[in-house]
């Protein structure tokens, strides 16, 4: 099962609005409403951000969105902040009854 | 207060073995699906295996299906990986997760990490 698709680097000023985009297919991103987002600081354990394309769990800041196109889901973070520079993973269910990461994006704050 | 708590990592040779454990408290262990995920030094997060509230349900990645076998021991809340054949691709810090329901990749609860180093 190949890894989900996301650009290598984003970069964005404080304040700004970047998003962040996670391409898979039919099998998985595009088949199911099982996509989940995940920021990981250096030297820490993942935490869960966004689930099911467009949730977040209880105490996720608003500033973050998920939404999902065809094949492509995508993470929004509004008002960037220098706390929201860290590494960013999708992860989707698969047809195979598995999961898959994405390739993963490092998030910079000018 | 839930915790996971990893344990059992270590240095193997290529083509040995080693079982993980994670040990947990604070949730109904017998409810929650469980999972292991791996990140390779300087890289990112790979999903490695899955195991159902009860066990009866197990499903693994390609690059470790048929060496790694995931179980779980309801009576002590422990989840187990164990490890056979490895190899140098095999070096990570292995994280078991607790999944919220089953069948979304939402894991809400991490273990601290466990290095896995596969050298000669």
């Amino acid at each position: 099962q190949p890894a989900l698709t996301q650009p290598a680097s984003v970069s964005g000023s404080p304040g700004q609005s970047i998003t962040i985009s996670c391409t898979g297919t039919s099998s998985d991103v595009g088949g199911y409403n099982r996509v989940s987002w995940y920021q990981q600081h250096p030297g820490k354990a993942p935490k869960v951000i966004i689930y099911d394309v467009s949730e977040r769990p209880s105490g996720v800041s608003h500033r973050f969105s998920g939404s999902k196109s065809g094949n492509t889901a995508s993470l929004t973070i509004s008002g960037l902040q220098a706390e929201d520079e860290a590494d960013y993973y999708c992860s989707s269910y698969t047809s195979s009854f598995t999961y898959v990461f994405g390739t993963g994006t490092r998030v910079n704050v000018l | 207060e839930v915790q996971l708590v990893d344990s059992g990592g270590g240095l193997v040779q290529p083509g040995g073995s080693l079982r993980l454990s994670c040990a947990v408290s604070g949730f109904v262990f017998d409810n929650a699906a469980m999972n292991w995920v791996r990140q390779a030094p300087g890289k990112g997060l790979e999903w490695v295996s899955s195991i159902s509230p009860s066990g009866g349900s197990r499903y693994y990645a390609d690059s470790v299906k048929g060496r790694f076998t995931i179980s779980r021991d309801n009576v002590q809340s422990t989840l187990y990986l164990l490890m056979n054949s490895l190899r140098g691709d095999d070096t990570a810090v292995y994280y078991c997760a607790k999944e919220v329901g089953w069948g979304s990749p939402t894991f809400d609860h991490w273990g601290q990490g466990s290095l896995v180093t596969v050298s000669a």
